[in-house]
């Protein structure tokens, strides 16, 4: 059964536009949602994360909107860039230390 | 700032071989994680450790063993590797356990012949 789920798979974007990147989840216990970024080569780093407390967390052109109802969430990228072409995760959590990982939404933005 | 190693960068290995990956840390960090990456799935969790003295199993744990030698260091061995088996094998750390951001290492790809 998996616990995240991401879509879309892969996403195409032109430079400028908003990218939305989706992510819904099975366990209400959940209350920790961190965003990883992913380049060819590297290991992921955190973008941006949120706690199930809020309904909104900004951090420059990346938003998380989380609507902890219908255990959903998403990130919009605002005025996408080249450099933003990657693989997106979306993590769930708690205080237990471990993080469940969704399979990845792959974005191109092409310039 | 901090940095994770792992080691090897790359590492090839034949059916039923057993394999060491290795991971240091110089982050200070209590909390490291090995995961396993196969292409399109996404992050699985093999083993994690919260503090020095501490191993825990992750959602993949059979067929892998962990050991954290000290608080820098974490490795992790594949008792038995299976043929065609190709994965990206990622090491992390964190400050604690308790909504801390994990810091990842690049690396290290396996091919088993």
């Amino acid at each position: 059964q998996q616990q995240v789920r991401q879509s879309p798979q892969s996403l195409t974007v032109w430079e400028g536009e908003t990218a939305i990147l989706n992510c819904s989840y099975e366990n209400s216990a959940f209350d920790y949602f961190p965003w990883y970024q992913q380049f060819p080569g590297e290991g992921p780093a955190l973008l941006i994360a949120i706690r199930s407390v809020s309904d909104k967390k900004e951090d420059g052109r990346f938003t998380i909107f989380f609507n902890k109802r219908e255990k959903k969430l998403s990130l919009h990228i605002t005025d996408s860039q080249p450099g933003d072409s990657a693989t997106y995760f979306c993590a769930v959590g708690a205080n237990t230390g471990k993080l469940t990982f969704g399979h990845g939404t792959i974005l191109r933005v092409h310039p | 700032g901090g940095i994770i190693t792992q080691t090897p960068k790359f590492l090839i290995g034949q059916e039923g071989q057993k394999l060491t990956l290795k991971c240091q840390q110089n982050f200070n960090h209590d909390t490291m994680y090995w995961y396993r990456q196969d292409s399109g799935k996404g992050l699985r969790l093999i083993y994690y450790s919260i503090t020095e003295n501490d191993l825990q199993k992750g959602d993949l744990s059979e067929g892998y063993d962990a050991s954290r030698e000290k608080k820098s260091s974490f490795s992790l061995t594949v008792t038995s590797a299976q043929k065609n088996e190709m994965a990206v094998f990622l090491c992390a750390s964190s400050i604690d356990s308790f909504y801390a951001e994990q810091f990842f290492g690049p690396g290290t790809r396996l091919t088993v012949l």
